[in-house]
């Protein structure tokens, strides 16, 4: 199975400045069909996961942003271009493109 | 609007048996593939099953094979997971998410707000 690790696992960030996460695949993620299937999840205190990115640097309907992705092969980045409050939470990478799907194992990012 | 609503969480004996259901509305239930992924109470996110939008290919973590039974009946756009045998570490919240339109890889577009399951003398 593929192992998804996340960098850092606490992220604490002063309001209005950038964050950046980390995300390593044990194995390259890109399908035979070309593209690469890593996507970014937020999920915000007492709430369900929600998808932010998917396909690496694809943003999902209603997504700030100030939100983005990119990489590829084995590394993968989220960015937060300036913290707000309401971006408390943890992220989670997660592969799709080999069987399981797997995901990092979160990172909780908090207001300093 | 798109909405995924699950039920039948519950605390139960180890060894015991339980059945989630997740309603569907918003989309044609029946065109979508559909998993369960589970949260233990402070942990990361576990995928744990999966069946195709026609019910014909099932798919399961190693730790849950022989024990858990994924099902849906598109008449009632309602996904199902049957749990048996339950060990205090099945104890999650458990989600039910959509695949999405195209590539299956583009993974859990849609999610429920979870039941808790809780095993435990």
């Amino acid at each position: 199975d593929v192992v998804m690790t996340q960098s850092p696992l606490s992220l604490p960030v002063t309001l209005g400045q950038p964050a950046s996460i980390s995300c390593r695949s044990s194995q390259s993620l890109v399908y035979s069909d070309g593209n690469t299937y890593l996507n970014w999840f937020q999920q915000r205190p007492g709430q369900s996961p929600r998808r932010l990115i998917y396909k690496v640097s694809n943003r999902d309907s209603g997504v700030p942003d100030r939100f983005s992705g990119s990489g590829s092969g084995t590394d993968f980045t989220l960015k937060i271009s300036r913290v707000e409050a309401e971006d408390v939470g943890v992220y989670y990478c997660m592969q799709g493109t080999h069987w399981p799907p797997s995901f990092g194992q979160g990172t909780r990012l908090e207001i300093k | 609007q798109v909405q995924l609503v699950e039920s039948g969480g519950g605390v139960v004996q180890p060894g015991g048996s339980l059945r989630l259901s997740c309603a569907a509305s918003g989309f044609i239930f029946s065109r979508y593939g559909m998993h369960w992924v589970r949260q233990a109470p402070g942990k990361g996110l576990e995928w744990v099953a999966f069946i195709r939008y026609d019910g014909s290919n099932k798919y399961y973590v190693d730790s849950v094979k022989g024990r858990f039974t994924i099902s849906r009946d598109n008449s009632k756009n309602t996904l199902y997971l049957q749990m048996n045998s339950l060990r205090v570490e099945d104890t999650a919240v458990y989600y039910c998410a959509k695949d999405p339109p195209g590539h299956q890889g583009d993974a859990f577009d849609i999610w429920g707000q979870g039941t808790m399951v809780t095993v435990s003398s």
